[in-house]
């Protein structure tokens, strides 16, 4: 079955501090794969997408990055995490001809 | 500039009641709209799409219009539970461009026993 994983479900992070969130996907090959913000009381706001290895295309300019290092795994970094960074992160991906996303679980980021 | 809208206020309704929520939208042309579900901490869960040329689906309790003219969907729960209580989101996607969707901040539903 398709399955999506992310961690780690919490993190608190002091500014300045690097950050690694790692999403994968299984039982599938070559999805679309996407991080999205959620601030509080915010919507979601796209932030990486990627249609494959290496591919990635940046929606909104800020101080994270992310990386597409296998065809089923997505990471979001940041060199110095700053307070504006703090949210809930997710992951999602959909597979070719679905009519919706599927997201992980979530990462719930405090930078302190 | 392009404006999807919810309504920020919680919508209460008593168990058995037909619950109706809103998504508007403004300088968009879109291909589709989604609803999603999402409960505190989770990430959303997909429930319906519907396409520029449907007016209506339906899914079990769950019904969802769509009117290109006012610019407007409205999603229904009929017979709603307390395990209904959630936050609901549409999303839009642009007629002719990516898939990628664009998100409403959601509407909190509280179902009342």
């Amino acid at each position: 079955s398709q399955t999506i994983h992310q961690w780690p479900a919490t993190l608190v992070q002091p500014v300045g501090s690097p950050l690694s969130l790692e999403c994968t996907v299984e039982g599938t090959s070559n999805p679309n794969l996407y991080w999205y913000r959620q601030a509080a009381g915010r919507g979601l706001q796209l932030l990486f997408y990627s249609v494959g290895i290496g591919q990635i295309s940046s929606e909104v300019p800020q101080n994270l990055s992310a990386s597409r290092p296998q065809d089923r795994q997505f990471i979001l970094s940041s060199k110095k995490l700053l307070l504006s960074d703090s949210g809930f992160y997710l992951c999602a991906w959909r597979s070719q001809g679905a009519d919706g996303y599927t997201f992980g679980s979530g990462t719930r980021l405090t930078v302190v | 500039s392009q404006k999807i809208e919810q309504n920020s206020e919680a919508l209460n309704i008593q168990e058995g009641k037909t619950a109706t929520l809103t998504c508007n939208y403004t300088n968009y042309s879109p291909a589709y709209l989604q609803w999603y579900r999402q409960d505190p901490g989770r990430g959303p869960v997909f429930l319906l799409l519907i396409r520029e040329n449907e007016k209506e689906k339906r899914k079990e309790r769950l019904k969802v219009t769509f009117d290109t003219t006012l610019k407007q969907s409205l999603f229904h729960i009929t017979a709603s539970q307390p395990a209904d209580s959630a936050t609901y989101l549409c999303a839009l996607n642009l007629s002719g461009g990516s898939y990628i969707p664009t998100f409403g901040r959601g509407t909190s539903l509280i179902v009342h026993p």
